[in-house]
Formats: C-alpha cells, structure tokens, sequence
C-alpha cells in the first residue's frame, strides 16, 4: 500500500508562477524525501527533510513538515518550463530505513 | 544516470518464461533496491539488499526472486512471467543509514504477453 499520497494528482501553472505540491502519509517516519521524474526516465532525488526538521530549503526549492499532521509540502518557487515532471514524495519506516514507500505522485506542467 | 545501469530496458516475453533483470553500479553503496512502477501506484518495493548474499522482501515481492553475489550486481527474475508483471522496473542504490536519498537507474520496461 501506498504510504504518501500527493495531492493534487495533476498541476498545471504558467512560467514564473510557483508550484505547491503536498504529501500525506500515515505512519511514523524517519525522514521523508521528494523525488521528481521526467517522462521515461528515472526518479531523481530532490531534497529529504528528517523527522525533526520543520523546514528545508534547497534552490528554489522549499520543503515543509509537519510530523503532527503526518504532511509535507514541496514550493517550487519562479517554475520553469524545465520543471515539468512528476513530484513523488517517499517515506521511510521509523524502524526500517530500507522500506521507503513513495506517493502516486502530482504530474506538474509549466507552460512557457 | 551516473554510476547505476540497468539491462536490458526493453523487454517483451511470454507468458511463463523466466525472466531476469540486472542491477549494476559502480558507486560501491552497499544498499541495492528493485521497485516496479505501475499507474497510479507509485512505485512499489520488490526486494532490497543490503549487502552480497543479504536480501529482504519488499512489499510485492510474490513472484519475484533476487541474487547479489558481487557488490556491484543485483538480479532480479522473473521466474514465471505473468501478464500482472507487466511494468516498469526501477532499480536504486543508496550508501544506507538515515540520512541519505536514493539514486535511480533509468529503469527496465518489462511487458508479458
């Protein structure tokens, strides 16, 4: 079963606009990662936020969590039409770092 | 993606013929994981190893086995291929611990006919 769950499924801004993507998941983690694919391709990791962190920044990346509401959200500031992929946000078991369970992902799209 | 290759990345077979998809990296990272992606699924863990010879179910490993006899190479088979298997496999590598995040290969795109 899926751990996070992204929403929304899909994302669609103009260029220059930032881009809010947002993670729910249900057990107690050790860290939570974002990854973005683009099409055919593999996922490439983005940034990870540990359990005790509040907040990460990283370019125009900013990420948030929220261990009392079991949610996190990805800020991509200033989108790019390079931007486009899909934004998948993976956890890991508090007790098993080698389960890392990943979202169904949103599909963003930046148009030019 | 650097350090990490996956073989072959297209592949159609038949129903119930074995079917086996390597894993190789030169990054020596004792962590190796297969995943399989599927529409509106995400991706999902099949098997993990951490270390030669040490190997643990993921969350849909039936019908799936796994080797690591070097470092480098992870295998993963197939070993009688049903239509269900069809998708996309992903494998990644990570140095371990708590802190770090995974790297991907380019990924297999397996279909079963």
């Amino acid at each position: 079963s899926q751990q996070g769950e992204e929403d929304p499924q899909a994302l669609s801004i103009q260029e220059g606009e930032n881009a809010t993507m947002n993670c729910s998941y249900k057990t107690s983690i050790n860290n939570l990662q974002w990854y973005r694919q683009n099409s055919g391709r593999g996922l490439v990791h983005l940034i990870l936020i540990r359990s005790n962190e509040r907040e990460k920044h990283s370019g125009r990346l900013r990420v948030t969590l929220d261990t009392s509401k079991k949610s996190s959200s990805l800020l991509i500031t200033a989108s790019r039409a390079a931007d486009t992929a899909s934004y998948f946000c993976a956890t890991t078991h508090v007790y098993n770092n080698n389960d890392m369970r990943f979202g169904a992902g949103t599909r963003l799209t930046v148009k030019p | 993606d650097a350090g990490i290759t996956q073989s072959p990345r297209h592949k159609v077979t038949e129903t119930g013929t074995p079917v086996t998809l390597r894993c190789h990296q030169t990054e020596n990272h004792r962590y190796m994981y297969w995943y399989r992606q599927d529409p509106g699924h995400g991706l999902r863990l099949i098997h993990y190893s951490y270390g030669v010879k040490d190997t643990d179910k993921g969350e849909v490993s039936d019908g799936y086995s796994v080797s690591r006899s070097k470092t480098e190479d992870f295998l993963l088979t197939l070993e009688s291929a049903t239509s269900s298997q069809t998708s996309v496999y992903f494998c990644a590598i990570s140095e371990g611990g708590f802190q770090g995040g995974y790297t991907f290969g380019s990924g297999t795109r397996l279909t079963v006919v």
